[in-house]
């Protein structure tokens, strides 16, 4: 079992749609990245929480640490929002050893 | 531009060969990652530098792999006798230590070997 697990691994939905993206992960972490990746490779930090919820525009992050679990939701989807989410932990030490990645959910918005 | 750059974007080579890569980190930042992702995969971590001393690799880093950073500014990653194996998306990210870990990654550079 990897110790980051998202789900669903691909979404398609309809422009307007309300998205949400779940990430459950197994170890102690300090804090927790959502992150996007376009076609391309490139990777942007949407995210970084470790409590809480945090909203950025159409997207909103919430994170429950005894639940050992976070969402990313993005309200009024649109076609630009297509992309890769990719879900990583940070463990306690500040990320010595690195990011804990999730798989990634493949999301598509059809307009 | 103030982000974190790689080169080159895209390396082909033909097994066998040696490859290196490069990181230019964010300048104030004294933490930098070198990471590996495969085609449908989440990246992996690979190491991990504090200033000039390496200070985490993982099983994932054969002894085909060497990276450095000798001065504590950029970094490079050289994969020898590359195999077959080796192709995937070489990830750099940095982060300034005591700011909680959030990473910054670079564009990644594209291995193909043949």
């Amino acid at each position: 079992k990897n110790e980051v697990e998202q789900s669903p691994q691909n979404l398609t939905a309809q422009e307007g749609e309300f998205i949400t993206i779940n990430c459950s992960y197994s170890v102690g972490i300090s804090a927790l990245h959502w992150l996007q990746q376009h076609p391309g490779g490139g990777i942007v930090s949407l995210f970084m929480l470790s409590s809480g919820k945090k909203k950025h525009g159409r997207l909103i992050a919430t994170i429950n640490i005894q639940e050992k679990h976070s969402s990313l939701h993005i309200t009024a989807s649109h076609p630009r929002d297509s992309a890769v989410y990719i879900c990583a932990v940070i463990r306690p030490g500040g990320g010595a050893d690195g990011l804990t990645f999730g798989k990634g959910t493949h999301l598509i918005i059809q307009p | 531009d103030t982000g974190v750059s790689q080169d080159p974007r895209h390396k082909i080579t033909k097994r066998g060969q040696n490859v290196t890569f490069r990181c230019d980190p964010i300048s104030e930042h004294n933490r930098l990652y070198w990471y590996r992702q495969t085609l449908g995969q989440g990246p992996e971590f690979l190491t991990y530098f504090q200033n000039e001393a390496q200070l985490e690799k993982s099983r994932l880093l054969s002894n085909r792999f060497s990276a450095e950073r000798p001065k504590g500014s950029f970094s490079t990653l050289e994969i020898q006798r590359t195999e077959q194996g080796d192709s995937a998306m070489y990830l750099c990210a940095s982060s300034l230590a005591g700011t909680g870990g959030e990473q910054y990654f670079g564009p990644g550079t594209r291995l193909t070997v043949t």
